[in-house]
């Protein structure tokens, strides 16, 4: 079975520019979590999708910050206008419904200058 | 509002040597812990969890962790560390909830392992 894929792995933008990441969760997983570690810091929780409804946003920084999930399957986050504080490594997670534990994936490493 | 603190940032162990990371949390209720490693270039991936029963878990690696409520710790620990076990080390909290679990991490022990 494939696990959780992120991409890109690595991403280097400049301040005042816009990137997607994407998370490809293992498939039938209902459950998509995304998180965040900002350097130093603990690993945050952003948010929590089921299928393709937003369940939790209460992580999310502010609005330059969107989350999607189409359909149901892959999730994009995008950061518009990205400022240099959202620089860090950004996670993403699935599960199963009802599951209570979860698979990550290796991480998108955001560099902002 | 749950918390987690993992004192120690940084440890160097020997290889053969026995390995203890600390973890202490702050939480209402019947708490459900973890422990994840990530590797070099790697994601998180979950060593051993709680949820209730047995305070002692196994989880991979051959690492263990024992709950302890009345000290409301969940410290990792490994008999002889190989030199693969350097990594950083998370210990993270949860609700139990059918509906999604939202995981409050700790900052995270990096282990060097020296030959």
């Amino acid at each position: 079975e494939a696990g959780v894929t992120q991409f890109p792995s690595h991403s280097v933008i400049e301040k005042g520019q816009t990137v997607t990441l994407r998370c490809d969760p293992i498939s039938g997983h209902d459950n998509l979590y995304w998180y965040r570690r900002v350097m130093g810091k603990e690993i945050k929780f952003l948010l929590h999708f089921v299928k393709e409804s937003k369940q939790d946003e209460s992580g999310m920084p502010n609005n330059r910050f969107l989350a999607e999930r189409t359909g149901g399957t892959y999730s994009t986050l995008k950061v518009q206008p990205a400022e240099l504080e959202d620089s860090g490594v950004y996670f993403c997670a699935s599960s199963p419904a009802g599951a209570y534990g979860y698979t990550f994936g290796s991480g998108t490493r955001l560099t902002v200058v | 509002a749950q918390s987690v603190t993992q004192p120690d940032i940084h440890i160097t162990v020997s290889e053969g040597a026995s390995l203890e990371l600390r973890c202490n949390y702050s939480y209402g209720a019947t708490p459900y812990l973890f422990w994840y490693v990530q590797s070099p270039g790697q994601g998180l991936q979950l060593l051993l969890k709680y949820f209730s029963g047995d305070t002692l878990v196994q989880g991979i690696k051959g690492f263990e962790a024992e709950f302890k409520r009345s000290q409301s710790s969940f410290n990792l620990r490994k008999p002889s560390v190989h030199w693969s076990d350097a990594a950083e080390y998370f210990c993270a909290v949860g609700t139990l909830k059918a509906a999604g679990n939202k995981l409050t991490f700790g900052g995270g022990t990096r282990v060097l392992v020296k030959p």
